[in-house]
């Protein structure tokens, strides 16, 4: 069956440097792949889309791969500050072409200043 | 407007009783989904909406019954809910749900309403 898989363990990381959290997929031909940013008792907010036939996608401090031969996306965040600690779930279009992202439980991201 | 809004915020309630959850959009998004999520879980998708007729329901059990009065309206209404029922429950809403020519269904998602069933 089709799996999404982020390290379900927080990552921690100094303000400043660049944090990458990473995003799996297994039986999965996704058209596209989301970022979502979601704090604590908040709903996600959209961050990033990608598509199958891109490499990668950049928005301000934002980085985004994707490697279909690998099954994963890699997901930057570069001169990491404080207020970007909060859960990023990745999301791929569900299977059957419906469009309807399925989401990964999430990998916590913790900046310390 | 790009804000989806959810209500209540919180919502406390016993196994009995009848309540109803609400949410908004004024984004002339034409599909409207229900999601529940747990504690350092997914969001996992409940329901869907497209043009105000329901075209996805997850096998969810039918003590949730969503409702779409008109296209910028959806509720959810619980009924003899179960104490596993307590988590976040979000509504998002995006162009469509068929994923036209560019828009990848980005959803916008509400603040959630955090029920507790006792």
């Amino acid at each position: 069956s089709q799996k999404i898989e982020q390290n379900s363990e927080a990552l921690n990381i100094q303000e400043g440097k660049t944090a990458t959290l990473t995003c799996n997929y297994t039986n999965y031909s996704p058209a596209y792949l989301q970022w979502y940013r979601q704090d604590p008792g908040r709903g996600p907010v959209f961050l990033l889309l990608i598509r199958e036939n891109e490499k990668e996608k950049r928005k301000e401090r934002l980085k985004v791969t994707f490697d279909t031969t690998l099954k994963q996306s890699l997901f930057h965040i570069t001169a990491s500050q404080p207020a970007d600690s909060a859960t990023y779930l990745c999301a791929l279009d569900s299977p059957g072409g419906s469009y309807i992202p399925t989401f990964g439980r999430g990998t916590s991201l913790i900046v310390h200043p | 407007d790009t804000e989806v809004t959810q209500t209540p915020k919180h919502l406390v309630m016993g196994m009995t009783n009848k309540k109803s959850l609400k949410c908004e959009q004024h984004m002339g998004h034409r599909a409207m989904y229900w999601y529940k999520q747990k504690a350092k879980k997914p969001p996992e998708l409940m329901f869907v909406y497209s043009y105000e007729k329901l075209s996805i329901n997850e096998s969810v059990p039918s003590r949730f019954s969503p409702e779409c009065p008109n296209s910028s309206l959806l509720n959810l209404h619980l009924h003899a809910l179960q104490p596993e029922d307590s988590a976040l429950y979000l509504c998002a809403s995006s162009q469509e749900s068929s994923g036209g020519l560019s828009s990848y269904n980005e959803q916008f998602f509400g603040p959630g309403t955090r029920l507790t069933v006792l």
